[in-house]
């Protein structure tokens, strides 16, 4: 099964800062990662797929990149509503479909 | 407008069984694979299973299978998981999720109901 690694398991930002997470796979996974965003209570949100694609509705300060078994999640100005737990999640291929372990975002 | 609605979720004793349900509406239901996620309280989030459209190919974690069933009634545009042999670390919100672009990334999910697994 592909491992999926998030850096840093916690992070503590300001309103108006650009943050970077991080997600490792354990082999080549072709761009096949999503990203999420879960709010205390709620249902996780789609943010991207394909590692970059944004989806609809979606604010543009958020962005995704990396290739192969590296990818990044970026806030560009961190907004008040953006302080949430952030998780990748790979679909390469078959399942299973395995998920980072979450980072925090903290003010 | 996409909306998918869980229910049946509650207390149950170790080595009990429990079924929920998820009520999906404002989409093809039948077109699009269907999913349960799971999130252990104050955990990460866990896939356990995946039913694909019409026919029905079904996909389960290791850390499930054989205790539980992922089932669909198109007809009804709902989708089940029949949890059997139920153990502690069963205990977790049950989300259903599907995959609208049929790339295996959930784009909607429900608001998840919670299956409490003890004595």
């Amino acid at each position: 099964d592909i491992q999926m690694t998030q850096s840093p398991s916690s992070l503590s930002a300001s309103v108006g800062d650009r943050v970077t997470i991080t997600c490792r796979a354990s082999q080549d996974i072709s761009n096949s990662l999503a990203w999420y965003q879960q709010k205390p209570g709620k249902a996780p949100k789609l943010l991207l797929y394909a590692a970059s694609r944004l989806q609809s509705g979606v604010p543009s300060r958020f962005s995704g990149g990396g290739s192969g078994t590296d990818y990044t999640l970026t806030i560009s100005s961190l907004q008040p509503e953006d302080f949430a737990t952030y998780y990748c999640q790979q679909y390469f291929i078959t399942p299973p479909y395995t998920f980072g372990q979450g980072t925090k975002l903290e003010i | 407008e996409v909306q998918l609605l869980e229910s049946g979720g509650g207390l149950v004793q170790p080595g009990g069984s429990l079924r929920v349900s998820c009520a999906a509406s404002g989409f093809i239901f039948s077109s699009y694979a269907m999913s349960w996620v799971r999130q252990a309280p104050g955990r990460g989030l866990e896939w356990v299973s995946t039913i694909s459209g019409s026919v029905g190919y079904t996909y389960y974690a290791d850390s499930v299978k054989g205790r539980f069933t992922i089932s669909r009634d198109n007809s009804k545009n709902t989708l089940y998981l029949q949890m059997n042999s139920l153990r502690a670390e069963d205990t977790a919100v049950y989300y259903c999720a599907t995959d609208t672009v049929g790339l295996q990334f959930f784009d909607y999910w429900g608001q998840g109901t919670l299956v409490t697994v003890s004595s």
